[in-house]
């Protein structure tokens, strides 16, 4: 199953772009990348996944490199409610298998 | 919508004990599973059922239980709770089990086991 590293923590400024970075160069051809958050003490929320292309949602925008090792979560304007956990994760299985593997994430700090 | 909803969101176990963590989503999701979430560990697949009637095992399902009657429901029963499983419980659904649903994730249950 394909592994996911994570920068354990990142610092960000009110306004500015965040860009997290993920490293997952084991992923297979077929497994997705999705990107999940977790605001302190509430179950964790969805926030974007992309397979090959790039992808940009009302939320957040997918950057992943062509060779697909690794990617990027970009928050374009970051506010203090962004500050979260997030999660990068691959998707691992195959039939009835849906497991995704969770790994501990970017402690993000937006900052005044 | 409610979404998911779990019950209750506190709870405090002397070992041995048992109990039901209850789960119910409202969205007609084929798909749900639980999680624990530990200090210092991601969060970790317990069972999960791709439709009423269907349950399967994941990462760690040993100390539990779950049964999918109904495609709303998706209880996880601890039958003899032990300190290894304070932790706090998460339910999560999705439309399918396919690559291309996002997960829906309840509010949580912290459970202490004395």
């Amino acid at each position: 199953d394909a592994k996911t590293t994570q920068p354990t923590s990142m610092d960000c400024a009110e306004g500015r772009a965040a860009n997290l970075p993920c490293n997952h160069s084991t992923i297979s051809g077929n497994e997705y990348v999705y990107w999940y958050r977790q605001i302190h003490s509430q179950g964790p929320q969805y926030i974007i996944h992309g397979l090959k292309n790039n992808e940009t949602n009302e939320m957040a925008s997918l950057i992943i490199t062509e060779d697909r090792k690794s990617s990027t979560l970009i928050l374009p304007h970051a506010t203090l409610r962004d500050t979260a956990v997030y999660y990068c994760i691959v998707r691992s299985g195959a039939g009835n298998n849906r497991k995704l593997i969770w790994g501990l994430g970017t402690s993000l700090a937006v900052n005044p | 919508n409610a979404g998911v909803t779990q019950t209750p969101k506190f709870q405090v176990l002397k070992t041995g004990q048992s109990m039901t963590l209850q789960c119910a989503q409202d969205m007609n999701h084929e798909y749900m599973s639980w999680y624990r979430q530990d200090p210092g560990m991601g969060l970790r697949l317990i069972h999960y059922s791709v439709g009423a009637g269907i349950t399967d095992q994941g990462e760690v399902p040993n100390g539990y239980n779950v049964s999918r009657s109904t495609t709303e429901d998706f209880p996880l029963r601890l039958l003899s709770a032990a300190p290894s499983q304070t932790s706090v419980y998460f339910c999560a659904s999705s439309l399918t089990s396919g690559p291309y649903n996002e997960q829906f994730f309840g509010p949580g249950t912290r459970l202490t086991v004395l």
